[in-house]
C-alpha cells in the first residue's frame, strides 16, 4: 500500500521556467511533508519541509504547497536551472513517526 | 558532504551468502535510520537506533539485522540473500528521533546479489 504517490515518474522542464512536482497521500493522519533531492550516485539531500498547519513555505526559488483536503502537496521551483536536474523525493510522516517516501520525479532542466 | 560515511560503497556477492554494511552518522547525532532502494522504487524504511536502542522497525525482513554500537556508528547485516535483495542500501542519521527530525543521508552501498 503506497501511502505516498508520485505519479509522474519524469518531468522535462526548460531553464528559467516553472517546474511543478506533485505528491499526493493518503494517510489522513500526516502531519509533516518534506522534500528530498537526490543526485546519481549521492544519497538524498534535505530541500525543504511543511508542517501541516500551514498551506506555503518558501525557501528561495524553492516553495512547497500543502492542500490537505486534497490530501496533495507540490514543490515549485521557480525558476528552474540546469543544476536542479535530478531526482525528487516527497516524504510524510505521521505524529513524529518515521518517514514514508514515494517513488520519486526525475527532473530535467535544458536550456 | 552530509558527514555521514557508508562502506562499502559497492558489494558483489552470490546468492545464500551474508554481508555487513556500516554506517557511521554525522558527529553528535544519535539516531541512525536504514533504507533500501531497489530499482524504480522509493526509499523503504528498514529500522531506525537512537543511542543504540531499536526505535523504529519497517518492512525490514527476518533475514535482515541491524544494530547501533557504543561509538553509535550501525552495521546492517543481510543473510542467506537472494536475486532481489540487490538495491541501493542508504543510511540516514539525525540529531534525535521523530518524523520531523532532518535526516541526513550518507553515499549509499550498492549491493548485486548473483
Amino acid at each position: 500500500d503506497q501511502q505516498v504517490k508520485q505519479n509522474s515518474p519524469s518531468l522535462s522542464v526548460q531553464e528559467g521556467r516553472i517546474s511543478i512536482l506533485n505528491c499526493d497521500y493518503t494517510n489522513s493522519m500526516f502531519d509533516y511533508f518534506l522534500w528530498y533531492k537526490k543526485y546519481p550516485a549521492e544519497g538524498p539531500t534535505f530541500l525543504i519541509s511543511i508542517s501541516s498547519i500551514k498551506d506555503k513555505n518558501e525557501d528561495g526559488r524553492f516553495t512547497v504547497f500543502l492542500n490537505k483536503s486534497a490530501k496533495h502537496l507540490s514543490l515549485h521551483i521557480v525558476p528552474s536551472q540546469p543544476g536542479d536536474s535530478a531526482v525528487y523525493f516527497c516524504a510524510a510522516s505521521a505524529l513524529a513517526d518515521k518517514l514514508i517516501f514515494g517513488t520519486g520525479t526525475r527532473l530535467q532542466v535544458f536550456p | 558532504d552530509s558527514g555521514v560515511t557508508q562502506t562499502p560503497k559497492h558489494l558483489i556477492t552470490a546468492t545464500g551468502q551474508r554481508v555487513t554494511l556500516r554506517c557511521s552518522p554525522r558527529s553528535g547525532d544519535l539516531s541512525v535510520y536504514w533504507y533500501q532502494q531497489s530499482l524504480d522504487q522509493g526509499l523503504q524504511f528498514l529500522i531506525q537506533y537512537y543511542n543504540g536502542e531499536e526505535r523504529a522497525k519497517g518492512n525490514i525482513l527476518e533475514r535482515f539485522s541491524a544494530q547501533q554500537f557504543p561509538d553509535l556508528h550501525s552495521e546492517l547485516n543481510l543473510s542467506s540473500l537472494e536475486l532481489g535483495d540487490s538495491a541501493l542500501y542508504f543510511c540516514a542519521s539525525s540529531a534525535s528521533w521523530g518524523g520531523q527530525e532532518t535526516q541526513y543521508f550518507g553515499p549509499g552501498t550498492r549491493l548485486l546479489v548473483l
